[in-house]
């Protein structure tokens, strides 16, 4: 059972752009929320995190949004860069023990 | 800062042979470390956590005798592939964590294991 759901599978931004990735989860026990970015080959690196006492995290240009009652996070990228092109991965926790990753979603920012 | 580090970052053996592959933090002690292993664009599968000085705990349907798992130090965790197959071809790439009471994972950069 996926306890993380993760969409779009693929997102395809133009330069400038906002990029917008969805996760949504079941277990309400989960108290942390991370966003990974992995590039090819490389393992992943913490982006931006969350927990459930906020709605709104941001940290320059990458911003999450959490709404608690209906159990969903969102990673939105402002102002998408080539470099940003990667696959990114949300994921969920509950007391610092094993995490619950998405099925990632693949983001091409096209010049 | 917190640094993971992974050797080697490639390694291509025979059928049969055992591989190791070294996780170390560089600048913090990691009471607990996982093993991920990951397919090609696929997410990451946690095949076990181990904590320092005592038996890692595997996830179901991962073969303990197969992948072993040391974690030594509060710096230093190891797995070992034995009798690596082809099918255990794979990205496997270590975390750590800095302590209870914390929750963030700091990933290694991974190691591309491709068993001929």
């Amino acid at each position: 059972q996926q306890q993380v759901k993760q969409s779009p599978q693929s997102l395809i931004v133009q330069k400038g752009g906002i990029s917008i990735i969805n996760c949504a989860y079941e277990n309400t026990a989960f108290d942390y929320f991370p966003w990974y970015q992995q590039f090819p080959g490389k393992g992943p690196a913490l982006l931006i995190a969350i927990r459930p006492d906020v709605s709104e995290k941001k940290e320059g240009r990458f911003t999450i949004s959490f709404n608690k009652s209906a159990k969903q996070f969102s990673l939105h990228i402002m102002d998408s860069q080539p470099g940003d092109s990667a696959t990114y991965f949300c994921a969920a926790s509950m007391g610092g023990n094993q995490f619950y990753f998405g099925t990632g979603t693949s983001l091409t920012v096209i010049p | 800062g917190a640094v993971v580090s992974q050797h080697p970052s490639r390694v291509i053996c025979k059928s049969g042979t055992s591989v190791k592959i070294e996780c170390r933090s560089l600048d913090f002690q990691a009471t607990t470390m996982f093993w991920y292993r990951q397919f090609p664009k696929q997410s990451l599968m946690l095949m076990a956590t181990s904590n320092e000085g005592s038996k890692a705990t595997y996830e179901q349907g991962v073969e303990k005798d197969k992948f072993l798992i040391n974690h030594a130090s509060l710096t230093l965790s190891t797995l070992t592939v034995t009798s690596a197959h082809p099918e255990d071809s794979s990205f496997y790439i270590c975390s750590a964590s800095k302590g209870q009471g914390t929750d963030t994972q700091y990933f290694g950069p991974g190691t591309r294991l491709t068993v001929l």
